[in-house]
């Protein structure tokens, strides 16, 4: 019955590895995003994209890759993990990209890198 | 670029007590959301003001849209405990939202 699901809730990894986490929404929506939320709660978008296409890349490491194999998965991918990278990664859906439509939120994928 | 600034970052008041977040952008905004984050949680969408001077109430929360569309409050009357949690702004301009800060609310019951 989730609207929007991603996994994994947890991940723990050490510096150089690579991971991926993966979103899904069944509300039919057009638009899916990737939120990073920091230690002091800031929510700064990473990604957007609308019907599988990439519309917004803000200033991400390119060891950040996002992949959208249909409009209701948007999967991320990290290369190379860093310290600076940990964070609580949230992945969100719209019903387009405009704005007025309400995000909703998965619950996170907490990411400690060590 | 786009700011949305949100303050304060903390409060903590005794329950009962009102309470007031505010959200200050430095440019014109489409729309303003909030959301609302419990601790551990995810944000939550509340609400979403789209009108210059737009006033919407939701049992004890009252929202707020500025007349020059680049300011917004939240205010809280009466205080629970249930409260309790993170409350962010969000700017839509352009083609994306803009997170406030967030201010952080906390209830002493």
């Amino acid at each position: 019955d989730t609207a929007v699901s991603q996994t994994p809730k947890y991940l723990v990894t050490q510096m150089g590895n690579d991971k991926s986490i993966k979103c899904e929404q069944n509300l039919g929506h057009d638009t899916m995003y990737w939120y990073k939320q920091d230690s002091k709660k800031f929510l700064k978008i990473m990604f957007s994209y609308n019907n599988k296409e990439l519309i917004i890349n803000e200033t991400v490491p390119n060891r950040f890759s996002p992949k959208s194999p249909d409009k209701a998965h948007l999967n991320l991918h990290i290369n190379s993990l860093e310290l600076g990278d940990s964070a609580v990664y949230f992945c969100a859906s719209s019903q387009a990209g405009q704005g007025g439509s309400p995000l909703h939120f998965g619950n996170g994928t907490r990411l400690t890198v060590t | 670029g786009q700011q949305v600034m949100q303050i304060p970052q903390y409060q903590h008041v005794q329950e009962g007590e009102d309470f007031t977040t505010y959200c200050n952008s430095s440019t014109t905004l489409s729309n303003i959301q909030w959301y609302k984050q419990r601790p551990g949680g995810h944000p939550v969408f509340l609400i979403q003001l789209v009108k210059s001077g737009e006033v919407k109430k939701q049992k004890r929360l009252t929202f707020q849209f500025g007349e020059a569309k680049k300011n917004s409050s939240l205010h809280i009357t009466a205080t629970q405990t249930t409260d309790v949690g993170t409350y962010f702004c969000a700017g839509w301009d352009f083609n994306k939202f803009y997170f406030g800060s967030g201010t952080k609310l906390n209830v002493k019951p």
